[in-house]
């Protein structure tokens, strides 16, 4: 069975930094490209990072670029999100989702709540 | 980036009822990926390629469409399907996500 668990989250003050964890299991973890999406409450989805299978290929949102940074472990089955100079509009329920003709699978999500 | 505008916002349908939910892309793409979402649940994937049912979807879920006009239909309405729908595309990067269609019974 396919499972990624999410962990990291928590309040953080603006300007601060966090690092996000996405453990995967259940598939060959190390071929597959991975992706974070987040929805603040109340709110939509919107895709925040891709990180290819091998790490080659990088892409952000321009809403997180230069402060976001996605890598992965494939020794640990891990993908990571590292977040730096959090704003209060990065509060957010973040979800790491497998790429797969669509997102095929994603994690239950963790919260990150940026205030003061 | 391509933006998707779903409509409508919000809707509700009785049990048996036909549902259709519509995406239009600001430029063409080639395919489109529609998800459900219950509360307090995590999205999930209903329809990828446009039409191709993802694994354990119900069959009264189809999806169609092309360019820059897709559809979601629900044949007929079911209790469970009370959700917020969401369409998705990565023709063109960076992906991107409709606003959400909530569906209310």
């Amino acid at each position: 069975e396919v499972q990624l668990v999410e962990s990291g989250g928590g309040l953080v003050q603006p300007g601060r930094s966090l690092k996000l964890s996405c453990v995967a299991s259940g598939f060959t973890f190390s071929n597959f490209g991975m992706n974070w999406i987040r929805q603040a409450p109340g709110k939509g989805l919107e895709w925040v990072a891709y990180i290819s299978s091998g790490s080659s290929y990088i892409f952000y949102a321009e809403t997180v670029k230069g402060r976001f940074n996605i890598s992965r472990d494939n020794a640990k089955n891990t993908l990571y999100l590292q977040m730096t100079s959090l704003r209060s509009e990065d509060t957010a329920l973040y979800y790491c989702a497998r790429p797969n003709s669509g997102y095929d699978y994603w994690g239950q999500g963790v919260m990150v709540t940026v205030s003061s | 980036e391509i933006v998707l505008t779903q409509s409508p916002t919000t809707t509700a349908a009785s049990p048996g009822e036909k549902v259709t939910i519509t995406c239009l892309a600001s430029s063409s793409i080639s395919n489109m990926y529609w998800y459900q979402q219950k509360s307090g649940a995590s999205p999930k994937l209903l329809i990828y390629s446009t039409s191709s049912l993802a694994s354990g979807v119900p069959d009264r879920f189809s999806g169609s469409g092309s360019g820059t006009s897709y559809s979601l239909t629900i044949n007929t309405m079911e209790a469970e399907d009370a959700a917020t729908y969401y369409c998705q595309q990565w023709t063109s990067n960076p992906p991107t996500f409709g606003a959400g269609t909530k569906l209310e019974l």
